[in-house]
């Protein structure tokens, strides 16, 4: 099955610095690649998603990056912001129906005022 | 738009009990949703795929007899977690996706519940 691996597993940043975090995943077939953001205490939202025939997409700050050849993809955040403080996850589709997702263990990422 | 709520929020039990949560998608109809555990690390593990009108479909090694997952009906899935131990204890979370958007793979999760069994 799919395994996705991300790292570093902890990021500190200071406030306008980027902030870039990669993961790799094993099943070739992964066709879907999004990144989730979990807020202390809160639910896991979607920030920003990639399918397989793209290599690079840009929301505002934000931006994911492919590279199927290597099997991994790479979340990148700009001018980061002390509200950027979060963990982030990112997920590859599961072939094999129900369109699900396989996570990493997540990146707690520290943005210092 | 696009809301999952999940309850209990929190529940405590003992040992042996059983616990039943439930997962709603409060604006849009939810033909699979999906159940997980979230560790103390901050895992997402994926437990099992809930279908509307059919079997849950499990992950390996996840138990389906400990696990048991209800999908009745379009806004409504349950989990309940049987005869429970103390090393089940741990964040459930639950996600959905929009039945009308049949082709996409974005998944809403709901605010999750934290068991503690004692």
């Amino acid at each position: 099955g799919e395994n996705v691996e991300q790292h570093p597993s902890t990021l500190s940043v200071q406030e306008g610095d980027s902030a870039v975090i990669k993961c790799t995943y094993s099943d070739s077939a992964s066709n879907y690649f999004p990144w989730y953001k979990q807020e202390l205490g809160k639910r896991p939202q979607l920030i920003i998603d990639i399918r397989s025939n793209v290599g690079e997409k840009k929301d505002q700050r934000i931006a994911v990056t492919l590279n199927k050849t290597a099997k991994h993809f790479s979340l990148h955040i700009t001018e980061t912001q002390p509200e950027d403080s979060a963990v982030y996850f990112c997920a590859a589709s599961i072939i094999g129906g129900n369109n699900r997702l396989a996570f990493g263990k997540g990146n707690q990422v520290v943005v210092i005022p | 738009g696009a809301v999952v709520s999940q309850h209990p929020s929190r529940v405590i039990c003992k040992s042996g009990t059983s616990v039943k949560i439930e997962c709603r998608s409060l604006d849009f109809q939810a033909t699979t949703m999906f159940w997980y555990r979230q560790f103390p690390k901050k895992s997402l593990m994926l437990m099992a795929t809930s279908n509307e009108g059919s079997k849950a479909t499990y992950e390996q090694g996840v138990e389906k007899d400990k696990f048991l997952i209800n999908h009745a009906s379009l806004t409504l899935s349950t989990l309940t977690v049987t005869s429970a131990h103390p090393e089940d204890s741990s964040f459930y979370i639950c996600s959905a996706r929009d039945a009308g958007r049949d082709f996409s793979y974005e998944q809403y999760f709901g605010p999750g519940t934290r068991l503690t069994v004692t």
